[in-house]
């Protein structure tokens, strides 16, 4: 069964300052990921998703990921990060189009000004 | 497009009273539907899900129960609430065998007092 592992509960990061949020999987078969976005007391949003191809996809808000096979990672980066993009962020697996997704518990990430 | 709603938005309840979250989905047919809760520090739990009218999967035993008379309304119930339900609960939809992520509602922030 796949499982996700979110490494960082939280991160402070400063304003202007690059981020990654670091999320690693564990499946036998091939596997859609997710990053999701939670804006506080809101719903989840999709920031971005791989299925195939090209290994770094890009998403919405200037975020994107990298997929890596060997290392079973999906590590979600930003160049420049801003107030903003204050949020709690969820990594998720699907192994192909199964019913479930599987979410990490979530990353918070906090913006120092 | 597809649209999906949930109500209400929040909800204070007293232990032992009855439950019930209901969650919409416009646009579409024969949607995968989902019940999640969101409790603190927690993550996200599956809590049930449905692939079609009268057919629920429940991932977690509780006090909770869910149920789908229509295509495109998911409700979740609980005959008598207890202190431990409170919560963040999100209902979400993905087309069926698809490789598309989830849509989710707005939320209900439940609190049992």
């Amino acid at each position: 069964a796949q499982s996700v592992t979110q490494l960082d509960s939280q991160v402070p990061v400063f304003e202007e300052a690059p981020v990654e949020l670091r999320c690693n999987y564990s499946s036998s078969v091939s596997v859609y990921l997710f990053w999701y976005v939670q804006y506080p007391n809101q719903g989840l949003q999709l920031l971005l998703k791989y299925l195939s191809g090209s290994t770094l996809v890009k998403g919405i808000n200037g975020f994107e990921a990298e997929f890596n096979k060997s290392q079973t990672s999906f590590h979600l980066r930003k160049p420049s990060v801003h107030i903003s993009d204050t949020a709690e962020y969820f990594c998720a697996v699907s192994e192909g189009r199964d019913d479930k997704i599987i979410f990490g518990k979530g990353t918070r990430l906090h913006i120092l000004p | 497009s597809q649209t999906i709603h949930q109500w209400p938005a929040t909800l204070v309840q007293p232990v032992g009273s009855p439950l019930s979250l209901e969650c919409t989905v416009e646009g579409t047919s024969n949607p995968n539907l989902y019940w999640y809760r969101q409790a603190a520090g927690r993550g996200l739990q599956l809590l049930f899900y449905s692939v079609g009218i009268g057919q629920i999967s429940s991932e977690v035993p509780q006090n909770l129960s869910a149920s789908r008379p229509q295509d495109r309304q998911f409700i979740l119930s609980s005959k008598k609430l207890l202190l431990s339900d409170s919560g963040f609960y999100l209902c979400a939809w993905r087309w069926a065998r698809s490789s598309h992520g989830y849509t989710f509602g707005s939320g209900t922030r439940l609190t049992v007092v």
